[in-house]
C-alpha cells in the first residue's frame, strides 16, 4: 500500500541547532514528493518539492531536502533553526500516475526553544 | 481572492444532522480538492475535482459524504446524517491543471474544524 512515514512526532530543540526530519515512502513507481508546513495558527503552506532532476532540492527558509531514491527516502534538514520554526512539518508523496493525490504522512511537530 | 478560502472556520452539529462546507479555490484554478485531517495525523485525500466533475472520489468514506462543483469554481462538501467520527478538520486545495509529467502544487485552505457533539 502506499503509504509515508516520518519517524518523529515530536522533536524540540534549542535555537542554531540543526534539524533533520526523517520522512520515508512505500510507492511502486516515479513519485514527486514535498514538503508542507503549517505555522501555529495558519494552513498548510508548501516548503518544498522534488519532481526530477537534482535530489537535493532547496526551498525557503534554508530548509533543503535529499531524495535517496534508494532508501525511498526524503529527510528535511536545516543547519541552523530558529525560534520561528516551530511548526508541523508534513512529508507528501503522489505518483507520476496520480499527481492529484497527495499522500502524506502523520506530521512531525518541531518546538523550537529561544 | 489571493488564497483558499473556506467556510466556515468552525461548525458544531449535534449527530445525525446534515452539514455542508465550503471551499472557493484561487482564481484559475481548475483543479480542487478535499482532504481530512484527524486529531493527530496527516491529511487524507477524500476527492479531486478537474472542472465541475469528480475525477476520483475514492477517498470518500462512505455515501453519506457527497460533494459539488457545479460551476466548476466554489466547492460544497456535503455530510449527512453526521456521526462523531466524522469530527475532524477538513482541507480544501486547489491547484492548475495537473500535468502529463505529474507536476502539480496544491494550495491549501485554513480548513473547516467540523465537531460532531
Amino acid at each position: 500500500a502506499q503509504s509515508v512515514s516520518q519517524h518523529n512526532h515530536h522533536v524540540i530543540l534549542s535555537e542554531a541547532a540543526s534539524l533533520e526530519l526523517g520522512c520515508n515512502y512505500s510507492y511502486g513507481g516515479t513519485v514527486n514528493l514535498f514538503w508542507y508546513v503549517q505555522y501555529p495558527g495558519q494552513h498548510l503552506q508548501l516548503l518544498l518539492k522534488y519532481f526530477s532532476g537534482d535530489p537535493l532540492v532547496k526551498g525557503i527558509k534554508g530548509f533543503e531536502a535529499e531524495f535517496i531514491k534508494s532508501k525511498f527516502s526524503f529527510n528535511l534538514r536545516k543547519p541552523s533553526v530558529q525560534w520561528s520554526d516551530t511548526a508541523e512539518y508534513f512529508c507528501a508523496v503522489s505518483g507520476m500516475d496520480s499527481s492529484y493525490k497527495l499522500i502524506f504522512g502523520s506530521g512531525t511537530r518541531l518546538l523550537v526553544r529561544p | 481572492g489571493a488564497g483558499v478560502s473556506q467556510t466556515p472556520s468552525n461548525k458544531v452539529t449535534e449527530k445525525g444532522k446534515y452539514v455542508e462546507l465550503r471551499c472557493d479555490p484561487i482564481s484559475g484554478h481548475t483543479a480542487l480538492y478535499w482532504y481530512r485531517q484527524s486529531l493527530g495525523q496527516g491529511p487524507e485525500f477524500l476527492i479531486y475535482f478537474q472542472g465541475t466533475g469528480a475525477a476520483d472520489d475514492s477517498g470518500l468514506p462512505n455515501d453519506r459524504f457527497f460533494a459539488v462543483r457545479p460551476e466548476g469554481s466554489v466547492s460544497t462538501l456535503k455530510i449527512q446524517r453526521t456521526e462523531r467520527g466524522d469530527s475532524a478538520v477538513y482541507l480544501c486545495a486547489s491547484s492548475l491543471t495537473p500535468t502529463s509529467g505529474g507536476i502539480n502544487i496544491q494550495y491549501f485552505g485554513a480548513g473547516t474544524r467540523l465537531s460532531v457533539l
